[in-house]
């Protein structure tokens, strides 16, 4: 069975530093791998996805993961973060297929970051 | 292109009672998955609907249920609501089921029990 653990549940980090949100995967099987974000009283919205290929994956508002099967990590990175990325980050998984064994995806705890002035 | 779209987006129901949520996908999308995500448990996968066959359930009891129509649409029920059943219920759709297809979530619908 597959399981996703974000190691830190918040964040607090000042505008213009680098952020990196952590997460890690347990699977028998190779999985493919996602971080959407949250905003306040929304929906979740898709940052990035790895599904095979470069390890180096870049997404949507400067941010970027690098997956890292040895230590089945996918973390999250930002060089500068900005106040508008105060929100709530999920990783989540899901085996690769048709639909998936186990239904379909399988989200972290979620992070949230609090990017301070 | 219109996003997924979910109504109502705030619900108050008492114990006891039940309650149906409505999903609209992505035109064009034909797959559309359920989440339940609360502050305790987080996000939890709920079902999942392919060409109007659910093709997936996650682990919850029997009073949650779903269906999918010809036009790709979803609602989803709950019956003999509990207090625990307060949560903020997630539509998303893809094109298929197919697990590198993007899933593109909804605003939710906010339900809560007193």
């Amino acid at each position: 069975a597959q399981s996703v653990t974000q190691l830190d549940s918040q964040v607090p980090v000042f505008e213009e530093a680098p952020v990196e949100l952590r997460c890690n995967y347990s699977s028998s099987v190779s999985v493919y791998l996602f971080w959407y974000v949250q905003y306040p009283n929304q929906g979740l919205q898709l940052l990035l996805k790895y599904l095979s290929g470069s390890t180096l994956v870049k997404g949507i508002n400067g941010f970027e993961a690098e997956f890292n099967k040895s230590q089945t990590s996918f973390h999250l990175r930002k060089p500068s973060v900005h106040i508008s990325d105060t929100a709530e980050y999920f990783c989540a998984v899901t085996p690769p297929g048709y639909g998936g064994s186990q239904g379909n995806l399988i989200f972290g705890k979620g992070t949230k970051l609090s990017v301070k002035p | 292109k219109a996003g997924v779209t979910q109504t109502p987006r705030y619900l108050i129901k008492t114990r006891g009672q039940q309650v149906t949520l409505s999903c609209s996908p992505i035109s064009g999308h034909r797959s559309v998955s359920w989440y339940q995500q609360t502050p305790g448990q987080g996000l939890q996968f709920l079902f999942e609907y392919f060409s109007e066959t659910q093709r997936n359930k996650g682990n919850f009891p029997g009073r949650f249920s779903g269906r999918q129509f010809s036009n790709s649409r979803s609602e989803m029920n709950v019956s003999t609501l509990e207090l625990g059943d307060s949560a903020l219920y997630l539509c998303a759709s893809s094109l298929s089921p197919t697990s590198s297809d993007t899933q593109y979530f909804g605003p939710g619908t906010r339900l809560t029990v007193l």
